[in-house]
């Protein structure tokens, strides 16, 4: 059964400093990785979605995928406090939602 | 753009009650989701419905029941709360392959 391991469990950063949280999954055929971000009372957010190895950016979210390392990590440049949030991971293999595994999340602090 | 709304965002229940969660979308998808929230743990998947009347299960239904009892809506319910359950639980939906949305969650506490 597929087991996504989500570091830090917390992180504080710097209003503008980069943010670095970082994903492990078990299953070498995942093929398809997202990050969603939940703030307090809120719902999920997908920020960023990637699919073969590589990088991936949307806005200031940045995605980067090394399967063989069974690795992948979300950095977020400029963090604003308004980015202070829960981001969670989830791993699949191919589009099927059904089979989406979440990590556990990192919360991240931006402080001013 | 749509929206996800769920219902009630509060629930306060006895134990061994039952208690039903109410989810309604208004994107049109063909797909909607169930999942709990547990601090400290990842989501987890209770049902899912591929089409109105379709139900499927997920990882963790058992002590659940769904419906979908028509396109726009989805609801779930706890057959039997458990005393000092806590848990969030978070209505989605998505149109074939692109993109899962999320409601903002029922949070339930059992007494």
């Amino acid at each position: 059964q597929q087991k996504v391991q989500q570091s830090p469990e917390s992180l504080t950063v710097s209003e503008g400093a980069m943010a670095s949280l970082n994903c492990t999954f078990s299953d070498g055929t995942s093929d398809n990785f997202r990050w969603y971000r939940q703030h307090s009372g809120k719902g999920l957010e997908m920020l960023v979605s990637i699919f073969s190895d590589g990088e991936k950016e949307e806005g200031r979210f940045t995605a980067h995928l090394n399967r063989a390392s069974l690795h992948v990590s979300l950095h977020i440049r400029e963090p604003q406090p308004s980015d202070s949030a829960v981001y969670l991971c989830a791993v699949s293999m191919g589009s099927g939602y059904n089979k989406l595994t979440f990590g556990k999340g990192t919360v991240l602090l931006v402080s001013p | 753009g749509g929206i996800i709304t769920q219902t009630p965002k509060f629930l306060i229940g006895q134990e061994g009650q039952k208690l039903t969660l109410k989810c309604q979308q208004n994107f049109n998808h063909d797909t909607m989701y169930w999942y709990r929230q547990d601090s400290g743990k990842g989501l987890r998947l209770i049902y899912y419905s591929i089409t109105e009347n379709d139900l499927q299960k997920g990882d963790l239904s058992e002590g659940y029941d769904a419906s979908r009892e028509k396109k726009s809506s989805f609801s779930l319910t706890v057959t039997s709360a458990q005393k000092n359950e806590m848990a969030v639980f978070l209505c989605a939906s998505r149109q074939g392959q692109n993109t899962l949305y999320f409601g903002a969650g029922t949070r339930l506490s059992v007494l």
